[in-house]
């Protein structure tokens, strides 16, 4: 079956230490994201790729890195520089940046 | 500023009684209006996409509508498995002429229906 694959489910960060959230979709979609959903808020931006080996800015981009080598592949580290990254971490894809985007089953960030 | 806001915060429904879900938003040239279903711990299940004002989309008790500055989701004859989050985002170019969208969401609706 097609479909996002996020992984893992739950991951505990210990302070000043680097995280990797793991997305990988076989829908052979070229624009992938990643999302940011906190308790009462919306989704919000952090990342996204348009293609492979380029990626831009979203609206909370600080304290995250991003990769895009494989087209089906857009791991998201969460760096000690996020001061705050206790959330729910959701990633997308779609066919092209106006199509509707189709969500993994997120992964779980929590403080230890 | 791009905003979307969506009401009722929460809203409780007993089996069989039909209600709606309005999605309002002020934007900068919409291309798409989206809705999505979230159940806890999941990830949105995309539902339904709106281009222009005047369309309407349906999907078995689910009926999408969108006006030129709100959206409305029918939900009728509801069943207990039809509970959940639903969230709106709209979508914009990130630049003008450009091909780069940005979804912005709504803080979503919390649908519970008794039964």
């Amino acid at each position: 079956d097609g479909g996002i694959t996020q992984s893992p489910k739950y991951l505990f960060r210990k302070e000043g230490q680097n995280v990797t959230l793991s997305c990988e979709q076989n829908l052979n979609h070229d624009a992938m994201y990643w999302y940011r959903q906190d308790p009462g808020q919306g989704l919000r931006l952090i990342y996204y790729s348009q293609i492979v080996n380029d990626f831009q800015k979203g609206d909370i981009a600080e304290g995250y890195s991003v990769s895009r080598e494989k087209k089906e592949s857009f791991p998201l580290t969460v760096t000690s520089a996020q001061k705050n990254p206790t959330a729910f971490y959701l990633c997308a894809s779609s066919w092209t940046g106006n199509q509707p985007q189709h969500f993994g089953d997120g992964t779980r960030l929590s403080i230890l | 500023e791009d905003q979307v806001t969506q009401s009722p915060e929460a809203l409780r429904l007993q089996e069989g009684e039909s209600s709606s879900l309005n999605c309002s938003y002020t934007v900068s040239g919409l291309r798409g209006l989206f809705w999505y279903r979230q159940d806890p711990g999941k990830g949105p299940e995309f539902l339904f996409t709106l281009y222009s004002a005047g369309e309407e989309k349906e999907k078995e008790r689910l009926k999408a509508t969108l006006t030129k500055k709100e959206s409305f989701l029918h939900i009728t004859a509801p069943k207990p498995e039809d509970s959940a989050t639903y969230l709106c985002a709209v979508q914009v170019a990130l630049y003008s002429g450009g091909s780069n969208y940005k979804l912005t969401f709504g803080k979503g609706t919390l649908l519970t229906v008794n039964p």
